[in-house]
């Protein structure tokens, strides 16, 4: 049972332009979601988050935003930069009790952007 | 560099067999999680302590158990290893905001 859905394995775009990498969740206690970011060789790195009560969050070239309705948030990167190239990951908790703590994450998708 | 480090960075075992799997978390951090990715699951939360405590529990197998010591580095022991254990298995330290996880760098679990 995939709580957490990435059904982009992949994504090819050329520098300078918008990615945007999506992620579906059918778990409606889900209130807290986040992207992480992974290359080759290291763990996966914190990249942003955002609230349920939020529907936008920004942070320099990264923005997150959530559908509550639809169950489905995407992220966005512009411009987009070769170093960007990883794989991103799409997590998901619950706020309180016993899933403090507990991400449930997304297969991943792999960014490639080229010169 | 998160600041987690994990030991050994690879390992290759024998079904039927015994390991553990060492972490230290960032300093100052109490809490420490475990992670399995596997090729066909993804990564998947295992479990989570707290100071010492267990906090939360995901899809850990009996045959896999953990534990966190006064210095707050953790361990992952897993037992009576079959094939489908082979996978990455990362640990994670936080403090304060707990879903900005420092993950580390991994350890790769080959089961023969």
């Amino acid at each position: 049972d995939q709580q957490v859905k990435q059904n982009s394995p992949s994504l090819s775009v050329q520098e300078g332009r918008i990615s945007i990498l999506n992620c579906d969740y059918t778990n409606s206690m889900f209130d807290y979601f986040l992207w992480y970011k992974k290359y080759p060789a290291e763990g996966p790195t914190f990249l942003i988050s955002i609230s349920s009560i939020k529907d936008k969050n920004e942070d320099g070239r990264f923005t997150v935003f959530l559908n509550k309705s639809a169950k489905h948030l995407s992220l966005q990167i512009v411009p987009s930069q070769p170093g960007d190239s990883a794989v991103y990951f799409c997590a998901a908790s619950g706020a309180g009790g016993t899933s403090y703590g507990k991400l449930t994450f997304g297969q991943g998708t792999i960014l490639t952007v080229h010169p | 560099d998160s600041g987690v480090t994990q030991t050994p960075k690879h390992l290759i075992t024998a079904t039927g067999q015994r390991v553990t799997l060492r972490c230290s978390p960032r300093s100052g951090d109490l809490s420490v999680y475990w992670y399995q990715q596997s090729l066909d699951q993804g990564l998947q939360f295992l479990i989570q302590y707290y100071n010492g405590e267990e906090r939360a529990k995901g899809n850990i197998l009996e045959r896999f158990s953990a534990q966190q010591f006064p210095d707050l580095h953790s361990e992952l022991n897993l037992s009576s290893l079959e094939l489908g254990d082979s996978a990455l298995y990362f640990c994670a330290s936080s403090t304060g905001q707990w879903y900005e996880q420092f993950f580390g760098p991994g350890t790769r679990l080959t089961v023969l």
